[in-house]
């Protein structure tokens, strides 16, 4: 089945800079790739997502990028505010996203005023 | 947007008894519903998977007569935990799935303490 990676799975940055998160998944049946950022005790939200027909989406100061032939998908955050401070999670499921998604470990960012 | 709210949002219960856990689509129906568990500091771990009308399929290791899925409406699904013990304590989320979306909207969770 799907196995995906995610690294670092702590983040300390400093206002203002970037935050960049990667993850790999194994099969490459999968093609949809979403983001999710889940704050402590809440339900996760999705922050972004892909689909493998496209390599990159930009949302304002956030970004993925997908890469299918290496497998691996990035978080981009950019100008970083203590309030992006969060768990963020990166998933992959095939069937444009009807079917299970398969999450990574999670990374822990604290975005440092 | 797809709302899906869950109840209760918070159970204690004893050891060695049942606690039901309710999964609604408030605004659309979901054809699929999606069941969680996430432990502290851990990620999200799929236990099953839900379609209306049908048997859950359960994640290998997950114990299909200890977690209790029915399904029977589009908007409802139910995950009971029965003969609970400390080591179920856990948040659980679940997920449903909109057909025309093919997205997954989660609901709040709900954190099960056992004691």
């Amino acid at each position: 089945g799907e196995n995906v990676e995610q690294h670092p799975s702590t983040l300390s940055v400093q206002e203002g800079d970037s935050a960049v998160i990667k993850c790999t998944y194994s099969d490459s049946a999968s093609n949809y790739f979403p983001w999710y950022k889940q704050e402590l005790g809440k339900r996760p939200q999705l922050i972004i997502d892909i689909r493998s027909n496209v390599g990159e989406k930009k949302d304002q100061r956030i970004a993925v990028t997908l890469n299918k032939t290496a497998k691996h998908f990035s978080l981009h955050i950019t100008e970083t505010q203590p309030e992006d401070s969060a768990v963020y999670f990166c998933a992959a499921s095939k069937e444009g996203g009807s079917e299970k998604l398969v999450f990574g470990k999670g990374t822990k960012l604290t975005v440092n005023p | 947007g797809a709302v899906v709210s869950q109840h209760p949002s918070r159970v204690i219960c004893k050891s060695g008894t049942s606690v039901k856990i309710e999964c609604r689509s408030l605004d659309f129906q979901a054809t699929t519903m999606f069941w969680y568990r996430q432990f502290p500091k851990q990620s999200l771990m799929l236990m099953a998977t839900s379609n209306e009308g049908s048997k859950a399929t359960y994640e290998q290791g997950v114990e299909k007569d200890k977690f209790l899925i029915n399904h029977a409406s589009l908007t409802l699904s139910t995950l009971t935990v029965t003969s609970a013990h400390p080591e179920d304590s856990s948040f659980y989320i679940c997920s449903a799935r909109s057909g025309a979306l093919n997205e997954q909207f989660f609901g709040p969770g709900t954190r099960l303490t056992v004691l």
